[in-house]
């Protein structure tokens, strides 16, 4: 079965802790991007990646990590420094930059206890 | 910069009634052109796209979508409407020719009456 697969599709978060979001891919794609979605907002993009080890800042990066270590995952670190967490997170993949014909994860949907 | 305005937040429309979803954008280059569509608690799917070529884009269920160069827009229609269209519709643009992000409008919630 081939795609994207976040996980988890809940999570919860307690003040002060660290959560990851994990998003693998199977479509063999380069690039690879995170997006926060909040209701009216639609999607802010956080960071994203054209190749392995290496990774750009999107316009809402701050309380956010990632990394790169392997072409099919690109996991995010939602830190404690993000003040306001609570939101729908969705993961995408695209062949390139250029022709930006994305495909999404289902999200992970992030809440605050 | 680029970006993208989509000019309602909400559309209602009555079952088999036509529907047009708004989009238009701000570019001093040349553009690729993309509507996705969003069903509860899911990721983004794409609905179809403008590259190249004709003007007049279609999707496989009934959509379609024309680039108007000069009026800068990526208007959204669909001739007669299901209950099973009601989504969230994004429309996205990226610039041709350039290793830029693709910016997404702040979507259009299609609700469907019966």
């Amino acid at each position: 079965d081939g795609g994207i697969t976040q996980s988890p599709k809940y999570l919860f978060r307690k003040e002060g802790q660290n959560v990851t979001l994990s998003c693998e891919q199977n479509l063999n794609h380069d690039a690879m991007y995170w997006y926060r979605q909040d209701p009216g907002q639609g999607l802010r993009l956080i960071y994203y990646s054209q190749i392995v080890n290496d990774f750009q800042k999107g316009d809402i990066a701050e309380g956010y990590s990632v990394s790169r270590e392997k072409k099919e995952s690109f996991p995010l670190t939602v830190t404690s420094a993000q003040k306001n967490p609570t939101a729908f997170y969705l993961c995408a993949t695209g062949q390139s930059l250029a022709k930006n014909i994305q495909y999404f994860g289902a999200g992970t949907r992030l809440s605050v206890l | 910069a680029q970006s993208v305005t989509q000019l309602d937040s909400q559309v209602p429309v009555f079952e088999e009634a036509p529907v047009e979803l708004r989009c238009n954008y701000s570019s001093s280059v040349s553009v690729y052109l993309f509507w996705y569509v969003q069903y509860p608690n899911q990721g983004l799917q794409l609905l179809l796209k403008y590259l190249s070529g004709s003007t007049l884009v279609k999707s496989i269920n009934g959509f379609e979508a024309e680039f108007n160069k000069s009026q800068t827009s990526f208007h959204l229609r669909k001739p007669s409407v299901h209950i099973s269209d009601t989504a969230e519709y994004f429309c996205a643009v990226s610039h041709m020719n350039r290793d830029d992000k693709i910016i997404f409008g702040k979507g259009t919630r299609l609700h469907i009456l019966p």
